[in-house]
């Protein structure tokens, strides 16, 4: 079965810690992975896809096939970032025609001044 | 704003009355998702839509709710009969299909349900 899991409901860092989100996935071949992060009162919105292999708001996430894991990771936090954060495996193939996006149930960070 | 639209922003209703919410989504966006959300829970899978064919339906979707999207424009939710653990956040999204995990959030619908 497709499962998502964030083990983590609350992470709570004070400001310029590192912070690590985890997410492990069990998917059928190869998902693409997101991560999406809501701000209090706003929108949910993405935070970054690992295809994109980029870095945003200093976050960046590994994707390891072998641990099926794609942790989200920031070196120094600030308090900015307090958010929900939310893992979301898309299962991946060149048609794409019929997979639905799904999100892990959320972490909750806090980053204390 | 292009983003995507939600309306209403709130609704508050008796059990047992029917209600409908509208999603607008991102004009050349061909995917529609609509999710779930509870305090403290991630977003659950309700449906989703390519275009205006209905690809998949969750089975949290009891036959009470319905969902459609014709000329694959924008869509409807309606539930019927509701019940007050129908309450909570309703949330759409669209993509585009070539990149159909980057989903565009529309800022959703709370429901009460009194």
């Amino acid at each position: 079965a497709q499962r998502v899991t964030q083990p983590e409901k609350l992470l709570s860092v004070f400001k310029g810690a590192p912070v690590e989100l985890k997410c492990n996935y069990s998917y059928s071949g190869s998902p693409e992975l997101f991560w999406y992060v809501q701000y209090s009162r706003q929108r949910l919105q993405l935070l970054l896809r690992h295809i994109s292999r980029e870095s945003i708001k200093g976050f960046t996430a590994d994707l390891n096939k072998g641990e099926t894991s794609f942790h989200l990771k920031k070196p120094f936090a600030q308090e900015e970032d307090s958010a929900m954060y939310y893992c979301a495996p898309f299962p991946f193939d060149s048609g794409g025609s019929n997979y639905k996006l799904t999100f892990g149930k959320g972490t909750l960070l806090t980053v204390n001044p | 704003d292009t983003g995507v639209s939600q309306n209403p922003r709130h609704k508050i209703t008796k059990r047992g009355q029917n209600v409908t919410f509208r999603c607008d989504p991102i004009s050349e966006h061909n995917r529609l998702y609509w999710y779930r959300q509870t305090l403290g829970q991630g977003p659950e899978f309700l449906t989703y839509f390519q275009n205006e064919a209905q690809l998949e339906k969750s089975r949290l979707l009891s036959d009470r709710f319905s969902a459609e999207r014709p000329k694959g424009s924008f869509s409807t939710l309606e539930i019927q009969r509701t019940e007050q653990g129908d309450s909570a956040m309703y949330l759409c999204a669209s993509s585009i299909p070539t990149v159909s995990g980057k989903a565009f959030f529309g800022q959703g619908t709370r429901l009460t349900v009194v």
